[in-house]
């Protein structure tokens, strides 16, 4: 069973609006932390955020977000006013706690392409 | 090092040879991740190492693919009988003790091979 699913393959938005990039996951162990990496094409992984299970508030990184709901086991990526750099692949991944693989299990991801 | 450090950067071999893959790791980062990252796909986990404990190999594709670990540092990926299907990125990455959830990793440039 897939650990992370994101079920957007391909997504646009314009210059200067919000994207909300979509990541829902499955784990059975309290302890998790969840992450969002961005890929541009130079092919370089780079850490955006990042939320622990037991946070009490939504993670936020300057222009990034994620929306967490617990209950519904999702872990969306909000970006507000898009940047044409922001055009990348955008990768949501999980580390587990407890008796789960610590290593981080990633998505298939999101190429997001930012129109001017 | 500043960052993970991955050679070579493009490794081009005949079907059928063997060949290796260098990671050095941020120092005194007790964890280290393998990745393969096939054209335009998500990130596969190949393996996993935590100190001084048991890796985790449970991603290792086949008995062809090998690692390991030395004095907690560098670490070599082998992957012998080379096939075309292992063309791919094969990715580093590196983190804090990752007993707990929340440390992020950080990831090399990549290791490009292609098999002819």
């Amino acid at each position: 069973a897939q650990k992370i699913t994101q079920t957007q393959p391909g997504m646009f938005v314009q210059e200067k609006e919000a994207v909300t990039l979509d990541c829902t996951y499955d784990t059975s162990d309290p302890s998790y932390g969840l992450f969002w990496y961005k890929q541009p094409s130079s092919g370089e992984m780079i850490f955006l955020i990042y939320q622990g299970s037991y946070d009490q508030q939504n993670a936020t990184e300057g222009r990034y977000s994620l929306n967490f709901q617990k209950a519904r086991k999702s872990a969306n990526l909000v970006i507000s006013a898009s940047q044409l750099g922001d055009s990348a692949m955008y990768f949501c991944a999980m580390r587990e706690g407890g008796a789960g693989r610590r290593a981080l299990t990633f998505g298939s991801g999101t190429r997001l392409q930012v129109q001017p | 090092g500043a960052g993970v450090s991955q050679s070579p950067s493009n490794k081009v071999t005949e079907k059928g040879k063997d060949v290796e893959l260098r990671c050095d790791p941020i120092s005194g980062h007790t964890a280290l991740y393998w990745y393969r990252q096939s054209l335009g796909q998500g990130l596969e986990f190949l393996i996993y190492f935590q100190g001084n404990s048991a890796p985790d190999k449970s991603g290792l594709p086949s008995d062809r693919f090998s690692a390991e670990r030395t004095g907690g540092s560098v670490s070599t990926l082998t992957i012998q009988r080379t096939q075309q299907e292992d063309s791919a990125v094969y990715l580093c990455a590196s983190s804090l003790e990752a007993t707990l959830v929340g440390p992020r990793a950080f990831f090399g440039q990549g290791t490009r091979l292609t098999v002819v």
